[in-house]
């Protein structure tokens, strides 16, 4: 059975500075694709990176990047200089044949 | 309308109502899902539906009954519910079911209170 687990219910972080949020998943497969997405409290869910298993390279998007370690089955994200707008319910989802999410890590960014 | 939509943003019924959700998507997705999402918990998978086709089920209860007309219009007909069903429900889109690189599109979603 898929798992993702992200540990951190709720981060706060002051503005123009850096949050780290993490996940772990679990799956017995090699070819897989990871995701994180954003719910601000408006609640419409959007894609803020995503990243292939077979690729060593982590992603970046602006001032979001991940740390992907494969072997340890890890992939964290990194929002730097943070903004108010950051403000969200972050997901971190996992998908081979399906789509898995974790319970969610609630940012507030402080001015 | 872009994106995907769903209505109505909130509802309120009694355990022996009947009501639907409306999801419609505007993305020329072939894909549509339904999630629900309670608070401090992984979103759980419903229903998935590809070229209209229900093509998973994830062992939802009865009282959940989805329909898809076309490929652009998703329904959850909700039939004698029970409080625990309180939750917001999500309705997405993507190009296809099983490709995994293709992002989800998500609706804002509809809050949902048994009483």
């Amino acid at each position: 059975a898929q798992t993702v687990t992200q540990s951190q219910p709720e981060m706060s972080v002051q503005e123009a500075e850096t949050v780290t949020l993490s996940c772990t998943y679990d799956t017995s497969e090699n070819n897989y694709y990871l995701f994180w997405y954003k719910q601000p409290p408006s609640r419409q869910m959007i894609l803020v990176i995503r990243q292939e298993a077979y690729k060593q390279q982590n992603a970046t998007e602006n001032r979001f990047s991940v740390n992907f370690q494969k072997a340890a089955k890890s992939f964290s994200l990194k929002i730097s200089d943070s903004q108010l707008g950051d403000t969200a319910m972050y997901f971190c989802a996992f998908h081979d044949y399906k789509l898995s999410f974790g319970a969610g890590t609630t940012v507030t960014v402080r001015a | 309308e872009t994106g995907v939509t769903q209505t109505p943003r909130h509802l309120v019924m009694g355990m022996t109502n009947k009501k639907s959700l409306k999801c419609e998507q505007h993305l020329g997705h072939n894909a549509m899902y339904w999630y629900k999402q309670s608070a401090k918990k992984p979103l759980e998978l419903m229903f998935v539906y590809s070229l209209e086709e229900r093509v998973e089920n994830n062992s939802v209860p009865s009282r959940f009954s989805p329909e898809c007309p076309n490929s652009s219009h998703l329904f959850l007909h909700l039939h004698t519910l029970q409080p625990e069903d309180s939750a917001l429900y999500l309705c997405a889109s993507s190009q296809d079911s099983a490709g995994a690189y293709n992002e989800q599109f998500f609706g804002p979603g509809t809050r949902l209170t048994v009483l």
